[in-house]
């Protein structure tokens, strides 16, 4: 059973610049989550996909935005980068509708803007 | 504003030593609560939750963690430390399918 796999793991990218990140939900999950881990803190929320629609967002600019495909598997996009956006970059995946709000989380992307 | 607050940032034990990590929520209704333990190199992964019901819920690994709503405090404890138990722990919080919140986290680090 697959769990949450994100890619790549690893990119550096100066200011200015756009990144896509992607992440694939583990089996039999609906629902994506994407949080930013800055160093030595806690994960921020940054939004939630469901049915290929963002169904939450957290204190994000625009320039976060984010795709859902029919197989679920979503993706991040950031433009115009910042140093501040410089993170890990979390995807999470759980089911809609149990109530229960378990994440399962990936890896992560660690993000490095210079 | 809803926030998670963790109170120590760095916890350094000697192993069998007890551990006790707070965590304070400010939500106005019924919450899911959550701990995470983040190993080194390793991602998030849930050490126990609580929903609804024994307000003292047990996690893997021999720990637990007590809600106790008068005080809006979810706080984790494991009665004898190991060195395998150095990790980052993060309390966390939601409304139902809500985004789920984090505190800033809790580095322990237990000495062999």
């Amino acid at each position: 059973d697959a769990g949450v796999t994100q890619s790549p793991t690893h990119l550096i990218k100066t200011r200015g610049q756009q990144v896509t990140l992607r992440c694939s939900p583990k089996s039999g999950h609906d629902t994506v989550s994407w949080y930013q881990q800055a160093l030595g803190q806690g994960p921020q929320f940054i939004f939630q996909y469901y049915e290929e629609e963002e169904r939450q967002r957290g204190n994000f600019p625009d320039r976060f935005s984010g795709h859902q495909f029919p197989n679920y598997s979503s993706e991040l996009n950031v433009n115009a980068l910042l140093l501040g956006d410089s993170a890990l970059y979390l995807c999470a995946s759980s089911l809609a509708g149990r109530n229960t709000g378990e994440l399962f989380f990936g890896e992560g992307s660690r993000l490095t803007v210079l | 504003a809803q926030s998670v607050s963790q109170h120590n940032h760095h916890v350094i034990l000697s192993e069998a030593a007890s551990l006790e990590l707070g965590c304070n929520y400010s939500y106005g209704g019924t919450v899911n609560l959550f701990w995470y333990v983040q190993y080194p190199g390793q991602h998030l992964q849930l050490l126990l939750k609580y929903f609804s019901g024994d307000p003292l819920v047990k996690g893997i690994k021999g720990f637990e963690a007590e809600f106790i709503k008068s005080k809006f405090s979810f706080n984790l404890r494991k009665p004898s430390v190991q060195w395998s138990d150095t990790a980052e722990y993060f309390c966390a919080v939601n409304e139902g399918d809500n985004d789920m919140r984090f505190g800033a986290g809790t580095r322990l680090t237990v000495k062999p």
